[in-house]
């Protein structure tokens, strides 16, 4: 699986857009970028996957870049429960298991 | 749907003392994966079963580990005997069959919480 890059941490305010970027620069044709959370204390909870095009769903949004060598998951409106540990996951797309970095530690302040 | 279920959700035992977790896939759900997770290595994937057959077992630590998979509605994590090192939360996730509609996203249980003394 590619290796992904994410900062440690990020701050966004109740109500605003929270944008979680992801580099994956040395991603392959047939790998897609998946996005996963762990609230504090639970088992991490998938959010949304790409391969190429932008996607969306009722939780957040997903925007690849042209070359697929980055990203960035957006949650349009950020609420205090989605403070968690994002992780971004780049793999072919199957059955076997994920590889999970650090993450990002999302922070929402009231 | 109850969602996968874990259990017990925290575990204190002893050192050298036999642990057994225990856990329930969703219904119809063809595989099942068991995770550690630690501050020290993060989330890390232990074993995974496909149709009660394991599949990828290279994660498993070392021989007083084992996991079995029974029928398909249920799989067992056991360390014998259990060390302090052992102490993590342990995350079992189940997926459904290739082709079905969320076959991408693993649905991860609430976690057992071990701790060796």
């Amino acid at each position: 699986d590619a290796k992904t890059t994410q900062p440690t941490s990020m701050d966004c305010a109740e109500g605003r857009a929270a944008n979680l970027p992801c580099n994956h620069s040395t991603i392959s044709g047939n790998e897609y970028v998946y996005w996963y959370r762990q609230i504090h204390s639970q088992g991490p909870q998938y959010i949304i996957h790409g391969l190429k095009n932008n996607e969306t769903n009722e939780m957040a949004s997903l925007i690849i870049t042209e070359d697929r060598k980055s990203s960035t998951l957006i949650l349009p409106h950020a609420t205090l429960r989605d403070t968690a540990v994002y992780y971004c996951i780049v793999r072919v797309g199957g059955a076997d298991g994920l590889t999970f970095g650090k993450g990002t530690h999302l922070i929402i302040q009231p | 749907d109850a969602g996968v279920i874990q259990s017990p959700r925290h575990e204190v035992t002893e050192m050298g003392q036999e642990v057994t977790l225990r856990c329930k896939p969703i219904s119809g759900h063809d595989y099942l994966f068991w995770y550690r997770q630690t501050m020290m290595r993060g989330l890390e994937l232990l074993i995974y079963f496909n149709n009660n057959v394991p599949i990828d077992d290279s994660g498993m630590p070392e021989d007083r580990f084992s996991a079995k998979m029974p029928n398909a509605s249920f799989s067992t994590l056991k360390i014998q005997p259990s060390e302090p090192r052992d102490s993590a939360v342990y995350f079992c996730a189940s997926i459904p069959a290739w082709g079905t509609s969320s076959y991408n996203e693993q649905f991860f249980g609430p976690g057992t919480r071990l701790t060796v003394l």
